[in-house]
């Protein structure tokens, strides 16, 4: 089995501040993905990549950055936290059209 | 413009009864449809999964509905129990080489003892 490590666990951020989530799988997998879950919500997409160095925007790409430099990490950045957000955002890793597996999610609060 | 559509939004039923949650999509191009459930804080796990071209998929007391022509899953929970109670989400993501996987907006299921 393997195992996709989110860092970190807890994220509070200040109004306008670039912030940095990070993601590692050693599941081996081509295809990652980030999701932003609001709270009740659905998981809406952020980006993906389907191998290093490639980056596809999601329906919600706009006010993030992402970067795929190695096959095991896939980074996201909030380029300026909105004052008030809270959400829970999801990395996942999947192998062609198989099961997806999720982290256990980055909670950002910024006040 | 959601691409995948879940109905209803919440659903509480009695241990025992058969749940039913629905699903539809628009994309013609998505072929592989997994239900994923979430239990309060936690990441969603897949529960069960269908392709194209499957009608049906079982496993257990959990069954998925394909109708192809309408665009549309259900999900059946026979003899529901509480520990069934949870988030369920559908997803669809097709193979022709986006991989992109879209979920819905979830069903909040409560079954009560």
């Amino acid at each position: 089995g393997g195992i996709i490590t989110q860092t970190p666990k807890f994220l509070i951020g200040q109004e306008g501040q670039k912030l940095t989530l990070k993601c590692q799988q050693n599941f081996n997998h081509d295809t990652m993905y980030w999701y932003r879950q609001d709270s009740g919500k659905g998981l809406r997409l952020i980006y993906y990549s389907i191998t290093e160095n490639d980056l596809q925007k999601g329906d919600l790409s706009e006010g993030y950055d992402a970067s795929r430099e190695k096959k095991s990490s896939f980074s996201l950045t909030v380029t300026s936290a909105q004052k008030n957000e809270m959400a829970v955002f999801l990395c996942a890793s999947r192998e062609g059209d198989t099961e997806v597996f999720f982290g256990k999610g980055t909670r950002l609060t910024v006040v | 413009q959601q691409q995948v559509r879940q109905s209803p939004q919440s659903l509480t039923v009695w241990e025992g009864e058969t749940t039913i949650l629905n699903c539809s999509y628009e994309d013609s191009t998505f072929d592989y449809f997994p239900w994923y459930r979430q239990f309060p804080g936690k990441s969603p796990a897949l529960l069960i999964a269908i392709s194209l071209v499957s009608n049906k998929k079982e496993d257990g007391r959990f069954t998925i509905f394909f109708n192809k022509r309408e665009k549309k899953l259900s999900l059946h929970i026979t003899d529901s129990q509480p520990g069934d109670s949870a988030t369920y989400f559908c997803a669809a993501s097709a193979s022709s080489g986006s991989w992109q996987l879209i979920f819905g907006s979830g069903t909040q299921l409560t079954v009560m003892p």
